[in-house]
């Protein structure tokens, strides 16, 4: 059971570059999320699915789009990257609201 | 004041010790509480879920106090495998689908 996969795993970016990162997951649920994690800090927010076709800003949704294409796939896109955009990305996904959230591997992100 | 408050650390125990960790939350609407273990590098993991009525799980045990807003995570007999950071997560009905974090608390484990 894959659960949630992300790619890719490791990407650098010129600055002004635009990239999609992509994520699915097999274990049929509703909600789906992603997040940005800085050295030394906590899980934020960027967006959220809480269902098949919504979508809803979390946190930090400057500078990304995002896509819940079916039930299984919920993508985040950078239009124009920037240097603050480098992170760790984590795609996850729950049953629903209040079930427990699964995370896929991560993105490393380098913008430069 | 954040939503979910946790004492960074670091915590330095020795092996065998007991630790406890705690996080406040300021939401009262909050239904559903977790957590999770991220290892550097990785990706947060369940822990466990954490009960009105406290549970259990093997060395683990997670307490609830509505009254207070606060959850707790006790740690017997710390393993060095213990050493990660440790996340609480609350979750309100109100905010369908939003999860809110704490930043962790950094436990090491030396022998």
């Amino acid at each position: 059971n894959a659960g949630v996969t992300q790619t890719p795993k490791f990407q650098v970016l010129k600055t002004g570059q635009s990239m999609t990162l992509q994520c699915a997951q097999d274990m049929n649920h509703n909600s789906m999320y992603w997040y940005r994690q800085d050295p030394g800090m906590g899980l934020r927010l960027i967006y959220y699915s809480a269902s098949e076709g919504t979508t809803d800003k979390g946190e930090v949704p400057n500078g990304y789009n995002v896509s819940r294409l079916n039930k299984r796939e919920f993508s985040l896109r950078l239009e124009s990257a920037a240097p603050s955009q480098t992170s760790v990305y984590f795609c996850a996904s729950s049953e629903s609201g209040l079930d427990t959230i699964y995370f896929g591997e991560g993105s490393w992100l380098t913008v430069v | 004041r954040k939503e979910v408050e946790q004492d960074p650390g670091p915590f330095n125990v020795p092996e065998g010790a007991t630790v406890a960790f705690n996080c406040t939350y300021s939401n009262s609407a909050s239904q559903s509480f977790f957590w999770y273990r991220q290892d550097c590098r990785k990706e947060p993991k369940l822990l466990m879920s954490v009960y009105s009525s406290g549970n259990e799980d093997g060395r683990f045990t997670a307490q609830l106090n509505r009254a207070s807003q606060y959850i707790s995570l006790l740690i017997r007999d710390s393993k060095l495998s213990d050493s990660a950071t440790y996340l609480c997560v609350v979750k309100a009905n109100t905010n369908a689908g939003k999860s809110t974090f704490g930043d962790g608390t950094t436990l090491t484990v030396k022998p």
